[in-house]
């Protein structure tokens, strides 16, 4: 079956623009989860998304980054006012379990600031 | 606080000879640890789950196992195509559902 689905593949933009990501989870997959990968660097937890529940925003690295998720499917990672040190890979990933367990990632998106 | 610790940092081999990547965690209480390969531009891909010491998975070449404090990814006969970043996660202690992943062991097999 499909795999998680990440747009665009990659998104240049300039310094102090806004930018939105977005990811198509594996259909069925209830939770959903946002990291971001710097060059050199681990992936780092951002955001989780788990059905109705209010998301764990706990990764987040300030306000300028928000996440929405609609319709318990598709989600939009939103960067405001984007600052140099915001490139990097923003990657998605769902898995079918509440507990987090396995998480199937998709290709990511590589944010190039300006 | 939780850790992943992952050596070696880079692993160089030639075709056909065999090794070990290692990951040593801590945390308090152990829900799971999940090895994923990733490759250059691209996401992570699930490769095992672990739950309990003494347990070992396989697949292919690889063979996963468990201790108390580590996991080991051994590699058996590699070809070129497992070159590739091998990255080892935990569920944090906190939060099951948050994974702290390791830095990742980039495995290079040459022809």
């Amino acid at each position: 079956g499909a795999g998680v689905s990440q747009s665009p593949s990659n998104k240049v933009t300039e310094k102090g623009k806004d930018v939105e990501l977005r990811c198509d989870p594996i259909s069925g997959h209830t939770a959903l989860y946002w990291y971001r990968q710097s060059l050199g660097q681990g992936l780092e937890f951002l955001i989780y998304f788990q059905g109705n529940s209010a998301p764990d925003k706990s990764g987040l690295p300030s306000d300028r980054f928000s996440a929405e998720r609609t319709g318990g499917s598709v989600s939009t990672l939103t960067i405001q006012r984007t600052q140099q040190e915001d490139s990097a890979v923003y990657l998605c990933a769902s898995s079918p379990h509440r507990g987090g367990y396995e998480q199937y990632f998709g290709p990511g998106t590589r944010l190039t600031v300006t | 606080e939780d850790q992943v610790t992952q050596s070696p940092e880079a692993l160089r081999l030639q075709e056909g000879e065999s090794s070990s990547l290692n990951c040593s965690y801590t945390v308090s209480g152990l829900r799971g640890l999940f090895w994923y390969r990733q490759d250059p531009g691209k996401g992570p891909e699930f490769l095992f789950t672990l739950y309990s010491a003494g347990e070992e998975k396989e697949k292919e070449r690889l063979k996963a196992t468990l201790t108390k404090k580590e996991s080991f990814l051994h590699i058996t006969a590699p070809k070129p195509e497992d070159s590739a970043t091998y990255l080892c996660a935990i569920p944090r202690s906190g939060s099951a559902r948050q994974l702290t992943f390791g830095s990742g062991t980039q495995l290079t097999v040459l022809p």
